[in-house]
């Protein structure tokens, strides 16, 4: 069965250093999203892509992140200058088509950031 | 606004007996989408199962089904025939129109021999 991929599994990065998560969607959906959840809560939408825009983001998802789908099969979250507050689980997800109400989003293992 | 509860922090059941897990939503949305996650100890977030909210049928998956009563606004898992490799976090989730995924704060099931 297709699955999305995420690399590395975990990322430790000292605070104020640029960090990239990366992810490989699954190959026939259009729709990409990121998630996190911090260690002991629920998960948290961060941002919706498609067509190479972001469609939707949340105000977790400040100017220190961005999103880019950098050739045809990576799309990538990356943190400017990390926080210890962003030490959290980041899932990869993507779908079919557009909108959360009829399809499910297909998550990634995650990545685990740990910022010292 | 999108708001799911699950209000079982925690839940045990004996291997082979079968367990309900609840969630109840809350959105003005006509349309929307009621989903089950599964979360095992090494992280990874598992799709069980869908349920729209124009569905006439409770949805079903193998051991998995969906107990939808629309007019209370719950959307309860239900586990038949519990196995050892169930023992995880469960997490309900709502979607509307827009692109994003709402989830509850989880349930943690044990299951036992």
């Amino acid at each position: 069965e297709p699955e999305v991929t995420q690399t590395p599994s975990h990322q430790v990065t000292q605070m104020g250093q640029e960090v990239i998560l990366r992810c490989v969607p699954i190959s026939n959906h259009l729709y990409f999203y990121w998630y996190r959840q911090i260690l002991g809560q629920k998960v948290e939408f961060l941002v919706s892509f498609y067509n190479n825009e972001i469609s939707e983001k949340s105000e977790i998802f400040d100017d220190q992140f961005s999103v880019e789908r950098p050739d045809g099969s990576n799309f990538t979250l990356k943190i400017r200058s990390t926080k210890l507050e962003d030490s959290a689980m980041y899932f990869c997800a993507s779908s079919e088509r557009q909108g959360a109400s009829n399809q499910p989003q297909h998550f990634g293992d995650g990545t685990r950031l740990s910022i010292l | 606004a999108q708001k799911i509860t699950q209000t079982q922090p925690g839940m045990f059941v004996q291997e082979k007996e079968a367990v309900t897990l609840d969630c109840t939503y809350d959105t003005s949305d006509p349309s929307y989408g009621l989903f089950w996650y599964k979360q095992p100890s090494s992280g990874e977030m598992i799709f069980l199962i869908y349920q729209g909210s124009y569905d006439q049928q409770n949805a079903t998956e193998g051991r998995y089904s969906l107990n939808f009563q629309k007019a209370r606004k719950s959307a309860n898992l239900v586990i038949s025939a519990s196995q050892l490799g169930d023992s995880a976090m469960y997490f309900c989730a709502n979607g509307g129109p827009t692109d994003k995924l709402i989830f509850g704060t989880g349930t943690r099931l044990q299951v036992f021999p």
